[in-house]
């Protein structure tokens, strides 16, 4: 079965800062799909990032972008120019390629920003 | 549209109750996902439907936990004689079909909190 490690419980930034955020998985597939998630305390899932295991590309969105590394199986997010709306819980999650369709979600990492 | 909703927001039940918690996904989406996430702990999922077809069960975690979607669109998950371990946030989420980014993004609703006493 497929595992996901957030080994960062709580991180801090300063507004306008860079921070960074790990994720390592465990898998024996090869087509996969890893995604990092947002959720503030309203609770609602918010999707930050999506990254397709076959694209040696890092995705970026604006502010946000990942170091995916499949041979590490590691999959970090830096979140660039940190902005106090970013402060919120974030989860890294996997989806199987093939018989993928539930998320596998880590443990989450607490992010707080400092104005 | 609207995004995906869910009722009751919170939820507050004796042990032993049943409770049903329900599911409104996004117009048109095919796929529907229950989580739950326990305080502090990332979401496990709990069961996938595909339109009315239940075609994963496997994150249940008791034959308590049953789930439903019979008409393709609302879904209710249901609890029988509730234990304080079911206590939680129920998180649904749906997608469209499709492998591409925009198809294959789960969208999830805000959960229910329920809290067994």
């Amino acid at each position: 079965a497929q595992t996901v490690t957030q080994s960062q419980p709580e991180m801090s930034v300063q507004e306008a800062e860079t921070v960074t955020l790990s994720c390592t998985y465990d898998t024996s597939e090869s087509d996969y799909y890893l995604f990092w998630y947002k959720q503030p305390p309203s609770r609602q899932m918010i999707l930050v990032i999506r990254q397709e295991a076959y694209k040696q590309q890092n995705a970026t969105e604006n502010r946000f972008s990942v170091n995916f590394q499949k041979a590490a199986k590691s999959f970090s997010l830096k979140i660039s120019d940190s902005q106090l709306g970013d402060a919120a819980m974030y989860f890294c999650a996997y989806r199987s390629g093939e018989y993928g369709n539930k998320l596998v979600f880590g443990a989450g990492t607490i992010l707080r920003v400092k104005s | 549209g609207a995004g995906v909703s869910q009722s009751p927001r919170y939820k507050v039940a004796k042990r032993g109750q049943d409770v049903a918690l329900r599911c409104d996904p996004i117009s048109g989406h095919v796929s529907l996902f229950w989580y739950q996430q326990a305080l502090g702990q990332g979401p496990e999922f709990l069961t996938y439907f595909q339109n009315e077809a239940q075609l994963d069960k496997s994150g249940l975690p008791s034959d308590r936990f049953f789930a439903e979607r019979p008409e393709g669109s609302v879904s209710t998950l249901k609890i029988q004689r509730t234990q304080q371990e079911d206590s939680a946030v129920y998180l649904c989420a749906s997608k469209t079909s499709g492998r591409a980014a925009v198809t294959d993004t789960q969208y999830f609703g805000p959960g229910t909190r329920l809290t067994v006493l």
